[in-house]
């Protein structure tokens, strides 16, 4: 299985929460998950990425978490901002060496001032 | 900014009307992809290029061909538009050797009426 599902499907935050959401997968064989960012009208652009051989990577207010045996990992933004408002995909890498990409379905967050 | 360039930025046509969409590059990269954006499904393959002349099919391409006669431009072509393929459309380019990371254009918005 190629999937890659994505929850929740939308995130309501007060300003300065914690906002998170989860992705899980299914083929073990995925070897590189990052994270994207999109705003309305734009491309998505990536925002952290992860390798399945470390448990965790911050960069700045975003921290990746992933669980190599439960086949999960999940974006955390820290003290959210409403400059975070936007659509976040995860993904993962198709190992076949072609640097293709699957998508989850996307989570649109909105965070309130 | 990966240099990448859609066009036409917006579209509207006819059901069964031909339509070709143009993503060029600035830098040289060697493989390309198109991906079809619509709400509830993320982002999904149409196709993608890992060399001049070289193309192959991703998840979505019935319907869809691609050409890519140049290292810089990569066109994907519906030969006859379908309501179905209404959706919002992404060039992305692999831009980090290792890791295969994407990067996106900003997307063509078709419309079949």
């Amino acid at each position: 299985q190629q999937q890659v599902k994505q929850s929740p499907q939308s995130l309501i935050v007060q300003k300065g929460g914690i906002s998170i959401i989860n992705c899980a997968y299914e083929n073990t064989a995925f070897d590189y998950f990052p994270w994207y960012q999109q705003f309305p009208g734009k491309g998505p652009a990536l925002l952290i990425a992860i390798r399945p051989d470390v448990s965790e990577k911050k960069e700045g207010r975003f921290t990746i978490s992933f669980n190599k045996s439960a086949k999960q990992f999940s974006l955390h933004i820290m003290d959210s901002q409403p400059g975070d408002s936007a659509t976040y995909f995860c993904a993962a890498s198709d190992p076949s060496g072609t640097y293709k990409y699957i998508f989850g379905t996307g989570t649109r967050l909105k965070v309130l001032a | 900014d990966a240099g990448i360039t859609q066009s036409p930025r917006h579209k509207v046509t006819e059901t069964g009307t031909p339509v070709t969409l143009r993503c060029h590059q600035t830098e040289n990269h060697r493989y390309m992809y198109w991906y079809r954006q619509d709400p509830g499904h993320g982002l999904r393959l149409i196709h993608y290029s890992y060399g001049v002349k070289d193309t192959d099919k991703g998840e979505v391409s019935d319907g869809y061909s691609v050409s890519r006669s140049k290292t810089e431009d990569f066109l994907l072509t519906l030969e006859s538009a379908t309501s179905s393929q209404t959706s919002v459309y992404f060039c992305a380019i692999s831009r980090v050797k290792n890791t295969g990371e994407l990067f996106f254009g900003e997307g063509s918005r078709l419309t079949v009426l």
